[in-house]
């Protein structure tokens, strides 16, 4: 099964604190990419992290990082110091041929 | 570098029209891909052109086709509109096609409404 499961439809976070969001994934390859994606009210896709899965080390982009854990195929985002125009759809994804991605969560940040 | 560019932004059309909707990828990149977005179904992959040649097809129906020229522009369309077929078309283009890490970059979207 190619399946990205976020199990968290929506989650609030207070300005300049940290969130953590997350994601599951069902793959039987070895070799895969994961993606965190951000989709603002404009509804722009924008690329926020990737991983690499034979990569140990986890992925830090500024005050974004994920948590890869491949035996547990689970890919967490973390968003540190949290600023307001965070609030947007994240969506989790798996690369193979394509994307395939999860049903989001839908992140607001409270002034 | 510019981004990738969609035209047009806004679509309405009734039951039964088709529709041509346009992808512009980012300067060097070869592949295109095509994602459709309800709120329902949420993102779901369509198909992904490189070279000119569909690599990749989603599960849907044989109304979806899509083609791409020589200098990578993409085309998708949908004939016999349903109502089910609204939604926010993305498209997203990358280096390289296939298992290759390279990240997708999304255009803004096309949002179709079927009347």
């Amino acid at each position: 099964a190619q399946t990205v499961t976020q199990s968290q439809p929506e989650m609030s976070v207070q300005e300049a604190e940290t969130v953590t969001l997350s994601c599951t994934y069902d793959t039987s390859e070895s070799n895969y990419y994961l993606f965190w994606y951000k989709q603002p009210p404009s509804r722009q896709m924008i690329l926020v992290i990737r991983q690499e899965a034979y990569k140990q080390q986890n992925a830090t982009e500024n005050r974004f990082s994920v948590n890869f854990q491949k035996a547990a195929k689970s890919f967490s985002l973390k968003i540190s110091d949290s600023q307001l125009g965070d609030t947007a759809m994240y969506f989790c994804a798996r690369q193979a041929n394509n994307l395939f991605f999860g049903t989001g969560t839908r992140l607001t940040v409270i002034p | 570098k510019a981004g990738v560019t969609q035209t047009p932004r806004y679509l309405i059309k009734t039951r039964g029209q088709q529709v041509t909707l346009s992808c512009s990828p980012i300067s060097g990149h070869r592949s295109v891909s095509w994602y459709q977005q309800t709120p329902g179904q949420g993102l779901q992959f369509l198909f992904e052109y490189f070279s000119e040649t569909q690599r990749n097809k989603g599960n849907f129906p044989g109304r979806f086709s899509g083609r791409q020229f020589s200098n990578s522009r993409s085309e998708m369309n949908v004939s016999t509109l349903e109502l089910g077929d609204s939604a926010l078309y993305l498209c997203a283009s990358r280096y390289l096609a296939g298992t290759s890490g390279y990240e997708q970059y999304f255009g803004p979207g096309t949002r179709l409404t079927v009347t």
